[in-house]
């Protein structure tokens, strides 16, 4: 019983380079999130998804990329990583009527 | 002004306290009202999930809704070391179509 899994879960980038985050959900839910985590600045929305093949933006997406081109997975991209990116990812999942099952995270750092 | 607030703690109690946390928010759309407990270095994970106004218990834990003055609790009774975490507190409109909000969380330590 897998949930939500993330990789990778430690990552160092350089300024400029690019990355993918994974998240893969084995529980059959329709909607997927993706989120950052600074300190004293909360969880906030990155993008999201509510189905396979849609996407919608978030509360900060800007400088990422997202896909889910099947129900299960949701791919976060960074094209350009910046300094301002450095933070830890987390992915979600969830059914219409239930709350949020996250994932462990992933720690990115961009020097 | 943010959407939902929380207040960051630190708080710390000991143990086999009980334990008050709070949430206020603004938008009176929001109908559900979610609890998670988040643990050093880990995602957080729902420890309770409600719709509109009233209590749920489980276990040691209660959730209380009041949405007439736009304010959700967590009452944790017999507080023990293993609840030391960061709590956030999240809501969401009428289903999960969409997003939930989260507060910024606050961090308990419960001393032996």
């Amino acid at each position: 019983n897998a949930g939500v899994t993330q990789t990778p879960k430690f990552r160092v980038l350089k300024t400029g380079q690019s990355m993918t985050l994974l998240c893969a959900q084995d529980m059959n839910h329709e909607y997927m999130y993706w989120y950052r985590q600074d300190p004293g600045m909360g969880l906030r929305l990155i993008h999201y998804s509510v189905g396979e093949g849609t996407t919608a933006k978030g509360e900060v997406p800007d400088g990422y990329n997202v896909s889910r081109l099947k129900k299960q997975n949701f791919l976060l991209g960074l094209e350009s990583a910046a300094p301002s990116q450095t933070s830890v990812y987390f992915c979600a999942s969830s059914s219409a009527y239930y709350g949020y099952t996250f994932g462990s995270g992933t720690r990115l750092t961009v020097v | 002004q943010k959407e939902v607030e929380q207040d960051p703690g630190p708080l710390s109690v000991p143990e086999g306290a009980i334990v008050s946390l709070n949430c206020t928010y603004s938008n009176s759309a929001f109908q559900y009202f979610m609890w998670y407990r988040q643990y050093s270095r880990k995602g957080p994970e729902l420890l309770m999930y409600t719709y509109s106004s009233g209590n749920k218990e489980d276990g040691r834990f209660t959730a209380q809704v009041d949405k007439s003055s736009k304010y959700i609790s967590l009452f944790i009774r017999d507080s023990q070391p293993s609840d030391s975490a960061t709590y956030l507190c999240a809501m969401s409109l009428n289903t999960n179509a969409g997003k939930s909000t989260f507060g910024d969380g606050t961090t308990l330590t419960v001393k032996p």
